[in-house]
């Protein structure tokens, strides 16, 4: 069964501390994306990634920052935490060009900030 | 840029009630629509796709949508409803020609009550 991992279903971190959300692929997909979701706001995208070392800010990228040295592994870096940034964290991935008919999604981590 | 509309935030429906979620996207040469269901405390699952062709698309767990390009719709339906569907259905489009992102709208919280 293909899939995306999210390495922590939960999380709970102190103001300022730097904080990683890993995410994991099997399906050797290209594109790699970050999104967070908020109620009432649905899904935005905060990074992608079309290739290894290769990112693209979405919409709204400030604060964050992300990392791909393998093609499979997708990071999302907090640099110094803030209480804004508590939200459910979504990673996705898909393939390029015309096979790329939509995302496979992990199963969230839901970051809370203290 | 691409806009998803989806014009209830929230669909409160009686079991075996028929039901029908809305979603409206901003006009573009070609598009590729998708509909995703997100459980309580999960990611986002597939629930189908349109591509091209049959304007009537089908879906898993007997949801299906219409794609009508005049209207610049893609609102999904089911003829009746069980407990089990209840959860936040998101519309989302991909612009032809576009390689990596899809846009989604703010989801339609679906409650089925008994």
């Amino acid at each position: 069964d293909v899939k995306v991992t999210q390495s922590s279903r939960y999380l709970v971190k102190r103001t300022g501390e730097k904080v990683f959300l890993e995410c994991v692929q099997d399906m050797d997909h290209e594109n790699m994306f970050w999104y967070r979701q908020d109620p009432g706001l649905g899904l935005r995208l905060i990074y992608f990634s079309y290739d290894v070392k290769m990112k693209e800010k979405g919409d709204i990228p400030e604060g964050y920052s992300v990392s791909r040295e393998k093609k499979e592994r997708f990071s999302l870096i907090l640099e110094s935490a803030s209480t804004n940034q508590t939200s459910m964290y979504l990673c996705a991935s898909s393939f390029s060009g015309i096979s790329n008919y939509g995302y496979t999604f992990g199963s969230g981590t839901r970051l809370t900030v203290v | 840029a691409q806009s998803v509309t989806q014009l209830d935030s929230q669909v409160p429906v009686f079991e075996e009630a028929p039901v029908e979620l809305r979603c409206n996207y901003s006009s573009s040469v070609s598009v590729y629509l998708f509909w995703y269901v997100q459980y309580p405390n999960q990611g986002l699952q597939l629930l189908l796709k349109y591509l091209s062709g049959s304007t009537l698309v089908k879906g898993i767990n007997g949801f299906e949508a219409e794609f009508n390009k005049s209207q610049t719709s893609f609102h999904l339906r089911k003829p009746s409803v069980h407990i089990s569907d209840t959860a936040e259905y998101f519309c989302a489009v991909k612009r032809g020609g576009s390689n990596y992102k899809l846009t989604f709208g703010k989801g339609t919280l679906l409650t089925v009550n008994p």
